[in-house]
């Protein structure tokens, strides 16, 4: 059992570049999330998607975009990286609204640096 | 809406020693509370959490926590610490049907040998 998978790893990019951080869950959940952690900020929400199909904003969406591709994989786009987004980006699933006593499970997290 | 308040940002002990990292909401509804660990370049993972019912939880390594509704408290509590607990620790609350939690800011446990 995977969980939660995310790819790549580690990346760094030049202002301005784009890129796409992918996410996929084998938990057949219903709910996903993609939060940054920076150093004493603890854990903010960039956007959420309740179920397939949905997105919603979270705390800090400026400069970020989504795509729930289906129900396993929720995927993050930076159009015009900025050096502020720089940070470690985390993707999370959890049941859900159906239950809302559910914990979230983590991925091991993208690593990205903004030049 | 929810707030969670993680006090101390850093809590250094030493090996085998108890320690307690504390954890504060605020709500106006009924909650769920849960305690993550995030261990160094990882994602974090329950540690436990706290439904209903009995105000103890205890969890994962020897972990237990206690919800204390009339201070609006879900303090974390080990009897005696491991080198291996040296982590990122992260209470986090979800009230009033919403699914989503709201995170503290986390207190870093350094445990020195």
């Amino acid at each position: 059992n995977a969980g939660v998978t995310q790819t790549p790893k580690f990346q760094v990019l030049k202002t301005g570049q784009s890129m796409t951080l992918q996410c996929a869950q084998d938990m057949n959940h219903n709910s996903m999330y993609w939060y940054r952690q920076d150093p004493g900020m603890g854990l903010r929400l960039i956007y959420y998607s309740a179920s397939e199909g949905t997105t919603d904003k979270g705390e800090v969406p400026n400069g970020y975009n989504v795509s729930r591709l289906n129900k396993r994989e929720f995927s993050l786009r930076l159009e015009s990286a900025a050096p502020s987004q720089t940070s470690v980006y985390f993707c999370a699933s959890s049941e859900g609204r159906d239950r809302s006593n559910s914990p979230l499970h983590f991925g091991n997290g993208t690593r990205l640096t903004v030049t | 809406a929810q707030s969670v308040t993680q006090l101390d940002s850093q809590v250094p002990v030493f090996e085998e020693a108890p320690v307690e990292l504390r954890c504060n909401y605020s709500s106006s509804v009924s909650v769920y509370l849960f305690w993550y660990v995030q261990y160094p370049n990882q994602g974090l993972q329950l540690l436990l959490k706290y439904l209903s019912g009995s105000t103890l939880v205890k969890g994962i390594n020897g972990f237990e926590a206690e919800f204390n509704k009339s201070q609006t408290s879900f303090h974390l509590r080990k009897p005696s610490v491991h080198i291996s607990d040296t982590a990122e620790y992260f209470c986090a609350v979800t009230a009033g049907g919403s699914y989503i939690p709201t995170f503290g800011r986390g207190t870093s446990l350094i445990v020195h040998p």
